[in-house]
């Protein structure tokens, strides 16, 4: 079975500091993972996802995230936050031959002016 | 553009009340999915259907039904309505090759039962 961990509910940064959220996996297969982004009263939206291939990718928004197996790890980084950037983020995982995707908790973002 | 469209965005039901939330794709994908997402536990899978008329229990179906008679249309419904069921509700599509595509979600549903 698979499953996500994110660390962390809150976080909160001052604006044009790195962001930094955590997410963790578990996976007895090669995984897929996402993150996505949720502004307030609106569905969800793909940030980035790793499939095969370079590990660290990089998504809309200038975010990025970097695949580290040893780690069971894909953490999502933003080198300078925006006030835009407030809102919630979550980590999925997926797997060959899966229907669904598995989702984190969510990590809300709070950008301090 | 592709998109996932639900009917509403806000709705207030009666306790009791049979409620329909429904949800149309245009990206002729196979699967569809229910979610419901409550603060501190992120989103919670009620029910997928991988075709027409295909559906399979997530994690918390109880109190839920669904139904898809075409492609591009997933139907979730409450039978009874209850005060526990208020939360956010939110369909999703997504082509099942491989495992690593992406899910793509509609703008949400909030629900608010009285």
């Amino acid at each position: 079975a698979q499953s996500v961990t994110q660390l962390g509910s809150h976080v909160s940064v001052s604006e044009g500091a790195l962001v930094l959220l955590r997410c963790n996996y578990s996976s007895s297969v090669p995984p897929y993972l996402f993150w996505y982004v949720q502004y307030p009263n609106q569905g969800l939206q793909l940030l980035l996802k790793y499939t095969t291939g370079a590990t660290l990718v990089k998504g809309i928004n200038g975010f990025e995230a970097e695949f580290k197996k040893s780690e069971t790890s894909f953490h999502l980084t933003k080198p300078s936050a925006h006030m835009s950037d407030a809102a919630e983020y979550f980590c999925a995982v997926s797997v060959t031959g899966a229907n669904n995707l598995f989702f984190g908790t969510g990590t809300r973002l709070t950008v301090i002016p | 553009d592709v998109k996932v469209t639900q009917s509403s965005r806000y709705l207030v039901k009666r306790t009791g009340e049979k409620v329909f939330l429904e949800c149309v794709q245009d990206m002729d994908h196979e699967n569809m999915f229910w979610y419901r997402q409550d603060p501190g536990l992120g989103l919670r899978l009620i029910y997928f259907s991988y075709d027409v008329k295909m559906k399979e229990k997530g994690d918390i179906p109880e109190g839920y039904s669904v139904s898809r008679e075409k492609k591009e249309r997933f139907s979730l419904i409450l039978e009874s309505a209850s005060t526990n069921q208020t939360s956010m509700y939110l369909c999703a599509s997504r082509r099942p090759q491989g495992g690593n595509t992406e899910a793509f979600f509609g703008q949400g549903t909030r629900l608010t039962v009285v």
